[in-house]
């Protein structure tokens, strides 16, 4: 079955701190992992795809299938961070559906 | 390039009533995903449905759900007789034939008084 686990509900740090927002994942196959953010009462908005390994808005996810992992990183956070942060797992290429774990929300205190 | 549409945002009804939550998907999408956000929840997956076609609805409640996306129009979700447990933000979402990326929208907050 496929899971995502997102441990902490909650998580608060001081701007200019570094961020890991944890994740991780249940899945036999090769997952397709993502990151969305959303902004208070917002769209979700794609924030990183393991796939691309790039870097937006200074957030970074390495994929580790060792630990099924996929922890995103900053490694300094600014006010504008604080958000609700969301890892989601798609079993594979093409349309299908995502599973979401259950989110983080990130505030940043200045 | 419009993205993800819904309407209405926001939806009061009355326990026993209808609601009716309407999703364009991004222009030239064929494939549409339906998720439900409790408060202070995360997203649970409802359903994904193609043009005319439910391909998955195991995350639709048994009773008083139905989900459409007909050949013309927008996609539909359908709550009868809304209980004050649905009241939730509902988010649909639209992706390609690649399936790469899915756009969502801004969400339907549903009410129920």
């Amino acid at each position: 079955a496929q899971r995502v686990t997102q441990p902490e509900k909650l998580l608060s740090v001081f701007k200019g701190a570094p961020v890991e927002l944890k994740c991780n994942y249940s899945y036999s196959g090769s997952p397709e992992l993502f990151w969305y953010v959303q902004y208070s009462r917002q769209r979700l908005q794609l924030l990183l795809r393991h796939i691309s390994r790039e870097s937006i808005k200074g957030f970074t996810a390495d994929l580790n299938k060792g630990e099924t992992s996929f922890h995103l990183k900053k490694p300094f956070a600014q006010e504008e961070d604080s958000a609700m942060y969301y890892c989601a797992l798609k079993s594979g290429s093409g349309p299908q559906k995502l599973v979401f774990g259950q989110g983080t929300r990130l505030t940043i205190n200045p | 390039n419009a993205g993800v549409m819904q309407n209405p945002r926001h939806l009061v009804r009355r326990r026993g009533q209808e609601a009716r939550l309407r999703c364009s998907p991004v222009k030239g999408h064929s494939h549409v995903y339906w998720y439900r956000q409790l408060p202070e929840e995360g997203l649970k997956f409802m359903v994904y449905l193609q043009k005319e076609n439910i391909i998955d609805e195991s995350g639709m409640p048994k009773e008083r759900f139905s989900a459409e996306f007909p050949k013309e129009g927008p996609s539909i979700l359908r709550i009868q007789q809304v209980v004050r447990g649905d009241s939730a933000a509902y988010f649909c979402a639209s992706s390609g034939l690649n399936g790469n990326t899915i756009y969502f929208g801004e969400g339907s907050w549903l009410t129920v008084v």
